[in-house]
């Protein structure tokens, strides 16, 4: 069965711009994270969607934004992109919760120049 | 509130020998508890978890990992590396919150591993 699929693979920014990053979550998994993977920071949920409803957020600011849809899909929303936005975004989706496992996508590596 | 602690940033192991990876939580609750691999430029790949069942937890590519809570530990073994295993390894916990699902990942700062031919 297809896994996660993130898109797009790669995107170049400029500070200032928005970013809308997508995630289509395995077939039948309701529970859509996202993470943030930096070098200096190392991995940072971001935060969790079921049923199209945020369930859990991380400490970020608020330009980091994400909302789900019906069929499970997630898009990740940043704006007023900062240098330090740059990073890797992983999505990862399961059934419901931790019990079930979680699979993540090959991420979306976003340079902010 | 829950952390995980990767004992070591770097292992370096010889093809064909043991592998162990530390790894010390620390949860509030009863956590669950996953070991995930990233090779470069890929998403993570979850090798084993962990949820209140066995303790020795029996995971994909020949790895394993045994549960300890008097010690607080989760550390992963593998028998006989293989150049194929080179990779990332994060430790990750989850606690569960009084609603079911409702958890997040909380991820170990990685352990690097290279296999030496």
């Amino acid at each position: 069965k297809a896994g996660v699929t993130q898109t797009p693979r790669y995107l170049i920014k400029t500070r200032g711009q928005q970013v809308t990053l997508s995630c289509s979550p395995i077939s039948g998994h309701r529970s859509v994270s996202w993470y943030q993977q930096t070098p200096g920071q190392g991995l940072q949920f971001l935060f969790e969607y079921f049923s199209e409803t945020q369930r859990n957020k991380g400490n970020f600011p608020g330009r980091f934004s994400g909302r789900q849809f019906s069929n499970s899909r997630s898009e990740m929303n940043v704006s007023t992109l900062e240098l330090g936005d740059s990073a890797l975004y992983l999505c990862a989706s399961s059934l419901g919760g931790a019990v079930y496992g979680y699979t993540f996508g090959s991420g979306t590596r976003l340079t902010v120049v | 509130a829950q952390s995980v602690t990767q004992l070591d940033s770097h292992v370096s192991v010889s093809e064909g020998t043991p592998v162990l990876l530390r790894c010390n939580y620390s949860s509030s609750y009863s956590p669950s508890l996953f070991w995930y691999v990233q090779h470069p430029n890929k998403g993570l790949q979850l090798l084993l978890k962990y949820t209140s069942a066995a303790t020795l937890v029996k995971g994909i590519n020949g790895f394993e990992a045994e549960f300890k809570k008097s010690e607080t530990s989760f550390h992963l073994t593998k028998p006989s590396a293989h150049m194929s295993d080179a990779a990332e390894y994060f430790c990750v916990v989850s606690d569960p919150t009084a609603n079911f699902g409702n958890e997040k990942l909380t991820f170990g700062t990685g352990t690097r591993l290279t296999i030496i031919p």
